[in-house]
């Protein structure tokens, strides 16, 4: 496997239900991102890891919880998810937190909350 | 700060024609700037990079783009559409020093006639 690989690709969901999403990335970086991409809106930052370190939490409600365990492995835990939750979430790595670098984007999990 | 504005949503051209996707950005600092496009069901793949290295940046798949600082401009093009470069298109800032994150315009859609 390469590059960003996120799990699952697609996940249903009821409000009262708690779910978790994975991302592990195989490029040897520092620093994971969690974006949320809604219709008709801007990608929406929610999340920055750098050194396993949580350096950017962009004023994402508490049912949201990431976990970064290794410079690998990122996960965001749900639970009591509303359905304007529903979207694609992105997974992302790059070297590390500076800006400049590139990021290297997962496929991204499509959640839909009932 | 940062911001970036992809002037059109939705640009639609035939096969075999220049395509143009327009963006302005706005920095205090030494921007870098990137093209990603997202096809379908996808994650955002990074076409091209510009960060302060030479103006006209080539990328992936014919793209190319021209950093213009009197415009505070950075306007996508190809000479010639093919069909399987319709996709969303996103614009991207962020500068080359400190830990600010990636901003990204709302998107263009680029669609290819036949």
């Amino acid at each position: 496997e390469t590059g960003v690989t996120q799990t699952p690709r697609h996940l249903v969901m009821g409000m009262t239900n708690k779910k978790s999403l994975k991302c592990e990335q195989h490029l040897g970086h520092n620093a994971m991102y969690w974006y949320k991409q809604s219709a008709k809106k801007p990608l929406e930052l929610m999340f920055v890891y750098n050194f396993k370190e949580q350096t950017e939490n962009n004023s994402v409600p508490s049912r949201f919880s990431p976990e970064c365990p290794n410079s690998s492995h990122l996960f965001l835990h749900l639970h009591t998810l509303q359905p304007e939750d529903s979207a694609l979430y992105l997974c992302a790595s790059s070297q590390d937190g500076t800006s400049g670098n590139e990021q290297f984007f997962g496929p991204g999990t499509r959640l839909t909350v009932l | 700060a940062q911001s970036v504005t992809q002037l059109d949503s939705h640009v639609s051209v035939s096969e075999g024609t220049p395509v143009l996707l327009r963006c302005n950005y706005s920095s205090s600092y030494s921007p870098s700037l990137f093209w990603y496009v997202q096809h379908p069901n996808k994650g955002l793949q990074l076409l091209l990079k510009y960060t302060s290295a030479a103006t006209l940046v080539k990328g992936i798949n014919g793209f190319e783009a021209e950093f213009k600082k009197s415009e505070t401009s950075f306007h996508l093009t190809k000479p010639s559409a093919h069909m399987s470069d319709a996709a969303e298109y996103f614009c991207v800032v962020s500068v080359l020093s400190g830990n600010t994150p990636l901003v990204f315009g709302k998107g263009t859609r680029l669609s290819v006639i036949a």
